[in-house]
């Protein structure tokens, strides 16, 4: 089956970019996402990139999608205490439903 | 305003129990879902209703029951509650006509714990 892959921990210093990563196996992947969870709160979309891109940008956040080796990545910019959160990365296909990652716990280090 | 509300937010109960969870959405969507995140957060999908209509299944086991009333509503009834249950769940809803069509809103998580 469909399998989605991150590392577990990031740790950065406030004022720093951040880079969580993700891989996947599912080569019809059609969308690939990135989830925020804040403490005791859902998931949010943060943002998601169409199979057919290799980057998208929005204000601090940087999708990056490397189709060749299903590698994607987030970027965040000047990353601040408020983006302490765990970040999922998700994909689909059509109308199959999302397959989640285990998450990316970011920590942000005043 | 809230957009996918879960009722209760905390669920403690005895092994053996059956109880239900409640969720609504108040965005239009058509389609809603359950899913189960455990304690190290790996989340996953138990169900998915379109239009009232179960359209996912995972493998879940038929103590699960979800129901729809309506398209706005999503509840999970559990029977004889196991201690492997606890865990927190999440509804979410999207609309079919939205693209991605891994867009979707979730509700705040109801967190149940069987003792």
């Amino acid at each position: 089956g469909e399998d989605v892959e991150q590392s577990l921990f990031l740790s950065v210093r406030e004022g720093d970019s951040s880079v969580i990563n993700c891989t996947y196996t599912d080569s019809s992947s059609t969308y690939l996402y990135w989830y925020k969870q804040e403490p005791g709160a859902g998931l949010q979309l943060l943002t998601y990139i169409f199979s057919n891109m290799d980057m998208k940008q929005d204000q601090r956040l940087t999708v990056l999608l490397n189709k060749k080796d299903k590698h994607l990545s987030l970027r965040i910019a000047d990353t601040q205490t408020g983006d302490s959160a765990i970040y999922f990365c998700a994909e689909n296909s059509g109308n199959t439903p999302l397959v989640f990652g285990k998450g990316t716990r970011l920590s942000v280090i005043a | 305003d809230t957009a996918v509300s879960q009722t209760p937010k905390y669920l403690v109960t005895q092994m053996g129990n059956d109880k239900s969870i409640k969720c609504e959405q108040n965005l239009g969507h058509d389609t809603m879902y359950w899913y189960k995140q455990d304690s190290k957060k790996f989340l996953k999908i138990m169900f998915s209703y379109n239009n009232k209509e179960l359209i996912i299944n995972e493998t879940v086991p038929n103590r699960f029951s979800p129901k729809s009333p309506d398209k706005a509503h999503l509840n999970l009834h559990i029977n004889s509650l196991e201690l492997g249950d606890s865990a927190v769940y999440f509804c979410a809803s999207s609309h079919l006509r939205d693209s991605p069509r891994g867009t979707q809103y979730f509700g705040p998580g109801t967190r149940l714990t069987v003792l």
